[in-house]
């Protein structure tokens, strides 16, 4: 079945700096999320993206579907941007979206 | 409203015990989704419903039971609560299915002892 490895397992930045969130999958994925956790929060999706590349605010997300990986890339981190990031995909016809194991992200002041 | 609400936050369950976890939404979604997540492992899905039909996984079709009396309200049934069962429950809304964004809540955290 579907595998979602995401790397680093975890990170620490200081305020300011990019940030890079790594997501690679075993099988072609029709669907891929990213998430965010705050700590003690809930998850909340901040991308949607199975293919190409989407912007939202300081978020950049890139997927090479053929190369089966994702990208988040966070630009001039905040120390609100701490937290877990996690990649969930989904192959086709598939409803079961697979999470990764997350990435823990740690901007300090 | 996009919130997704489950109720109680935290359950202490004895061993032997049923336990029930509730969860609502009021955004009309058709998909209704509870994962179970421990700690340093990714969240795992357990089963869902899109509309009136429950799609339970393989690997724990006979550990979880689950109703949806209703579009806005899902439940999640264990039977007879074991310590393996000691979780974060998640339960999670779409439109439609995985390839709509996913709205999570809270979560509920079951102690087993």
């Amino acid at each position: 079945g579907q595998q979602v490895q995401q790397s680093p397992a975890s990170l620490v930045l200081q305020e300011g700096e990019n940030a890079e969130l790594q997501c690679n999958f075993s099988s072609t994925a029709t669907q891929l999320q990213w998430f965010y956790q705050s700590p003690g929060g809930s998850l909340v999706s901040l991308l949607s993206n199975p293919s190409g590349t989407k912007h939202t605010g300081r978020l950049t997300s890139t997927t090479v579907t053929k190369e089966r990986r994702s990208s988040l890339h966070i630009s001039s981190s905040q120390t609100t941007d701490s937290g877990t990031y996690l990649c969930a995909t989904a192959s086709s016809g598939s409803w079961q979206l697979i999470f990764g194991s997350g990435t823990q992200l740690t901007v300090m002041p | 409203d996009t919130t997704v609400k489950q109720n109680p936050r935290y359950k202490l369950a004895r061993v032997g015990k049923p336990v029930n976890l509730i969860c609502s939404q009021t955004m009309n979604h058709d998909t209704m989704y509870w994962y179970q997540k421990k700690p340093n492992q990714a969240p795992k899905l357990l089963l869902f419903y899109y509309d009136k039909i429950l799609n339970r996984e393989a690997d724990t079709f006979e550990k979880f039971q689950s109703s949806r009396p209703n579009n806005s309200f899902c439940s999640l049934y264990i039977g007879s609560a074991g310590l393996e069962y000691s979780a974060m429950y998640l339960c999670a809304s779409s439109r439609r299915g995985p390839n709509e964004r996913l709205f999570f809540g809270h979560g509920t955290k079951l102690s087993v002892l």
